[in-house]
């Protein structure tokens, strides 16, 4: 079953603590990208990576850290977590290209920063 | 930089009302997609329009792509209380330096029906 596996799906930690997000593709998929939702401002893009060893800044990078060691791999880093912080985010992956791919998304972590 | 508009933000009908959203882009688009997150849920895949024009169909949910590829929208038919969540479209583009791939969602449409 295509699936995309992030890990924790929720967690409350404090302010400076570091913080590792998992996420785990099983499409061998090369393109992989992080996103946030929060209320009132959609779903926005964080990080994302094009293959192994190429990653690159979205729109909102600032805190936030990522690398792509794998290809099934693509884990969030927050290396000091603020409360702006707090937010629901979504790993995705997808094949390469512009093509008619489906995009596939995790089932979200709810991360609370207090 | 490019973005993406949706409205309405919220629509709420009577079940077996029709529904309808619209999506703008400020730049042109080489495709298209419509996703839908039920309530606590994670966006899904619905669809992808690439041409100019493009009219595509699944069951009561109709996707239309518009001619100059800036716009778009979901149409859905007599709505039932299944067809509950939000539903967001997106625009791929390019980072500045032209060599990866970005998407930008719009803010989505919270669509809820009264049974």
């Amino acid at each position: 079953e295509a699936q995309v596996t992030q890990n924790p799906r929720y967690l409350i930690t404090v302010t400076g603590k570091k913080l590792t997000v998992t996420c785990s593709q099983n499409m061998n998929h090369e393109y992989m990208s992080w996103y946030r939702q929060d209320p009132g401002l959609g779903l926005r893009q964080i990080y994302y990576s094009m293959n192994v060893e190429v990653t690159d800044k979205g729109d909102v990078p600032e805190g936030y850290k990522v690398s792509r060691k794998e290809k099934r791999n693509f884990p969030l880093i927050l290396e000091s977590p603020s409360p702006n912080q707090t937010s629901l985010y979504f790993c995705a992956s997808k094949e390469r290209g512009q093509g008619p791919h489906t995009i596939y998304f995790g089932e979200g972590s709810w991360l609370t920063v207090v | 930089g490019q973005q993406v508009m949706q409205i309405p933000q919220y629509q709420h009908v009577q079940e077996g009302e029709d529904f309808t959203t619209y999506c703008n882009s400020s730049t042109t688009l080489s495709n298209i997609q419509w996703y839908k997150q039920r309530p606590g849920g994670h966006p899904v895949f619905l669809i992808q329009l690439v041409k100019s024009g493009e009219v595509k169909k699944q069951k009561r949910l109709t996707f239309q792509f518009g001619e100059a590829k800036k716009n778009s929208s979901l149409h859905i038919t007599a709505t039932q209380t299944t067809d509950v969540g939000t539903y967001f479209c997106a625009g791929p583009g390019w980072n500045s330096g032209g060599s990866n791939y970005k998407l930008t969602f719009g803010k989505g449409t919270l669509l809820t029906v009264n049974p």
